[in-house]
């Protein structure tokens, strides 16, 4: 069965360092998305690329985040300079992103971030 | 989106079912009720999603009520793997719509 890949699965920095974490989506899939989730709560979208174009990025805080994905198939997402309150799971999803119709999210193992 | 309320926590003995109840009043004719659940540590797995038949596939049943204000997850067998976050979300179909995350409810399943 395919799947949504990541990583680094667990990452550990200082506060101001700059970290980037890696998604693979499910072949095909035209829609990646990137989600946050602070413990205890459920994710938040961060930023949604249907194929290499950005179609939501309006909860990103682009001041220190940045997310791309250039030849619409993976995606990086990077945060420069990390702060403490970053700590959290990032997730990426991806879907087929058919217009019209029912399009279910698929959801990789997600990365785990502490920022010290 | 449609805003979708969940008990906090709920507890089953194994192998008895788990009945997972949602509320989602302001569900509009469109919205599709969308069940994930989150092991603890792991990203987010799809369960099932319905409009307005009731749904089963390998994981579990989705049971719609027909005004569509409330529907119920069913895992028939509950077994310990099945203790985990279980989120209920009610979402337009198609591309570009965000799935907005509630706090889910946290199921215990017992031996």
């Amino acid at each position: 069965e395919a799947e949504v890949a990541q990583s680094p699965r667990y990452k550990i920095t200082e506060k101001s360092q700059a970290v980037a974490f890696w998604c693979d989506p499910i072949s095909g899939h035209a829609t990646l998305y990137w989600y946050r989730q602070i413990l205890g709560q459920g994710p938040e979208l961060l930023v949604q690329f249907q194929d290499e174009s950005v179609v939501d990025d309006s909860q990103l805080p682009k001041d220190r985040f940045s997310a791309e994905r250039l030849k619409g198939v993976d995606s990086t997402l990077k945060i420069q300079p990390a702060e403490l309150g970053d700590s959290a799971m990032y997730l990426c999803a991806s879907s087929l992103g058919l217009a019209g119709r029912t399009d279910t999210q698929y959801f990789g193992p997600g990365t785990r971030l502490t920022v010290l | 989106d449609a805003k979708t309320t969940q008990p906090t926590s709920m507890d089953c003995a194994e192998g008895r079912a788990a009945n997972l109840p949602c509320n989602h009043s302001t569900i509009s004719g469109n919205e599709y009720v969308y069940w994930y659940r989150q092991i603890h540590s792991q990203g987010p797995q799809y369960i099932i999603h319905g409009l307005k038949n009731n749904e089963t596939n390998e994981m579990a049943s989705l049971i719609i009520t027909e005004d569509r204000k409330s529907s119920t997850l069913i895992l028939p067998h509950a077994t310990l793997r099945d203790t985990a976050v279980y989120y209920c979300i009610a979402s337009y179909a198609g591309n570009n719509r965000k799935l907005i995350w509630g706090l889910g409810t946290s199921l215990a399943v017992n031996p």
